[in-house]
């Protein structure tokens, strides 16, 4: 199996443009989760499904931010309009069966805001 | 407020040495308690789990204890190779409200040769 695989694995953009991150999940994974990684406060949960249905978007610091899952092997994490502040390394990771299952992480996506 | 607590920050060694990093956590009740291995520009691999009933579990030259009752977990490096420069991230895992993980903030462990 090839991993989580994500994209953009980096973007550069301006202020105010709108910001679109991919990620497809391990097949058969039910789970998939989205964090956001920076040196000040570490990996943060942003957003989880579980069978393609958003469970726990309480992480989801605004309404800039927003993520969907249209089926089992795809999901965006968009942001619009991007700030500054948003600049991260953002993870999507997805498990087998239970929120206790073990992460597999993708490789990132390194976000940089101007 | 449930936390995750590792030490040291950050850690040098020599190629060849061994090295403990440490976990507190306040969550409780657990599930379970991971230590994932963040390499630079990758994203984390689970290195061991560990449940409530146990004490050890090694994976190669990688040994992680666990003490649940004064709620410590340590991660030990045997024989450090350069490889092992990355950091280190203690997970664990709430057992109610929907066994959430609580993440640390990792420590930043660099080998030199």
């Amino acid at each position: 199996d090839a991993g989580v695989i994500q994209s953009p694995r980096h973007e550069v953009t301006e202020m105010g443009q709108e910001v679109t991150l991919r990620c497809k999940p391990i097949s058969g994974h039910d789970y998939l989760f989205w964090y956001r990684q920076t040196m000040m406060r570490g990996l943060e949960l942003l957003i989880y499904f579980n069978n393609n249905v958003p469970i726990d978007d309480s992480g989801m610091p605004e309404d800039r931010f927003s993520a969907k899952m249209p089926n089992a092997s795809f999901s965006t994490l968009k942001i619009q309009p991007s700030e500054p502040r948003d600049s991260a390394v953002y993870f999507c990771a997805s498990s087998l069966e239970t929120y206790t299952g073990e992460l597999f992480f993708g490789e990132g996506s390194r976000l940089t805001v101007l | 407020k449930n936390q995750v607590e590792q030490s040291p920050q950050s850690l040098i060694i020599l190629e060849g040495k061994n090295c403990t990093l440490q976990c507190n956590y306040t969550v409780s009740p657990f599930s379970n308690l991971r230590w994932y291995k963040q390499d630079t520009g990758r994203g984390p691999v689970s290195l061991t789990i560990m449940t409530f009933s146990e004490n050890t579990k090694s994976n190669g030259r990688y040994t992680a204890t666990l003490d649940a009752d004064t709620k410590q977990s340590s991660l030990h490096i045997t024989a450090s190779q350069l490889s092992d420069s990355a950091s280190y991230i203690c997970v664990v895992s709430e057992k109610e409200y929907g066994n959430k993980l609580v993440f640390g903030a990792g420590t930043i462990l660099r080998v030199k040769s």
